[in-house]
């Protein structure tokens, strides 16, 4: 049981290029979301799925695109990199505790530069 | 949106003594607040929850307490010991159809334990 795999875990892109952040998790979790992670600004919500088929937008989706088409992956798109891209992008996916409490459980973590 | 803050954003606290980190949220709706520790390097992990139904919550060292009324929730780390060095994130969210996924999270407080 590998929990919650990103790949890959550093990345140096230019500015304009695009990429693809893979996360997969095999806990059947139906909940899974990004957050990128700044120094003094905390876990920031990119985007997020409850279920394959269905994302929606968190707090800070602008130059970033999801999918969903199964339970197990969801793939982060940079469209056109930019230097405030530069960031800690984490994958988690969440199970439903009692009560409707949920845990995440996060992947390792990708170091992303854009120069 | 959910608004948290979260204080001190860096602590150091002599091994042995006791720790506190403070947060506040703004949307009434929110009603499960769980708390996350970051080692260093390392992916976030759940240490301690509560539900807006509790006023405090204890596991072995560490405590949680909320005040509805006020808003703010506050976590209490006992008996400090090295390994307890790292960030600290609180965070917030209200229920939705799922559950309690969607998680605001504050900016994180450096937790530094001095041997």
């Amino acid at each position: 049981n590998a929990g919650v795999t990103q790949t890959p875990k550093f990345q140096v892109l230019k500015t304009g290029q695009s990429m693809t952040l893979q996360c997969a998790q095999d806990m059947n979790h139906e909940y899974m979301s990004w957050y990128r992670q700044d120094p003094g600004m905390g876990l920031r919500l990119i985007h997020y799925s409850v279920g394959a088929g269905i994302t929606d937008q968190g707090e800070v989706p602008n130059g970033y695109n999801v999918s969903r088409s199964t339970t197990e992956d969801f793939p982060l798109r940079l469209l056109s990199a930019a230097p405030s891209q530069t960031s800690v992008y984490f994958c988690a996916s969440s199970v439903l505790l009692g009560q409707g409490d949920t845990e995440a459980f996060f992947g390792q973590g990708t170091r992303l530069t854009v120069v | 949106g959910e608004n948290v803050e979260q204080h001190p954003s860096t602590l150091s606290v002599q091994e042995g003594d006791s720790a506190v980190i403070k947060c506040t949220y703004s949307d009434s709706a929110s009603n499960y607040f769980p708390w996350y520790k970051q080692e260093l390097g390392k992916r976030p992990q759940l240490i301690i929850d509560i539900r807006s139904n509790v006023g405090e919550k204890k596991d072995q060292r560490i405590a949680v307490t909320l005040n509805k009324t006020a808003k703010h929730f506050s976590l209490h780390i006992t008996e400090t010991q090295p390994e307890d060095s790292a960030v600290y994130f609180c965070a917030a969210s209200s229920t939705s159809n799922f559950g309690n996924e969607k998680l605001t999270f504050g900016t994180g407080t450096r937790l530094t334990i001095i041997p």
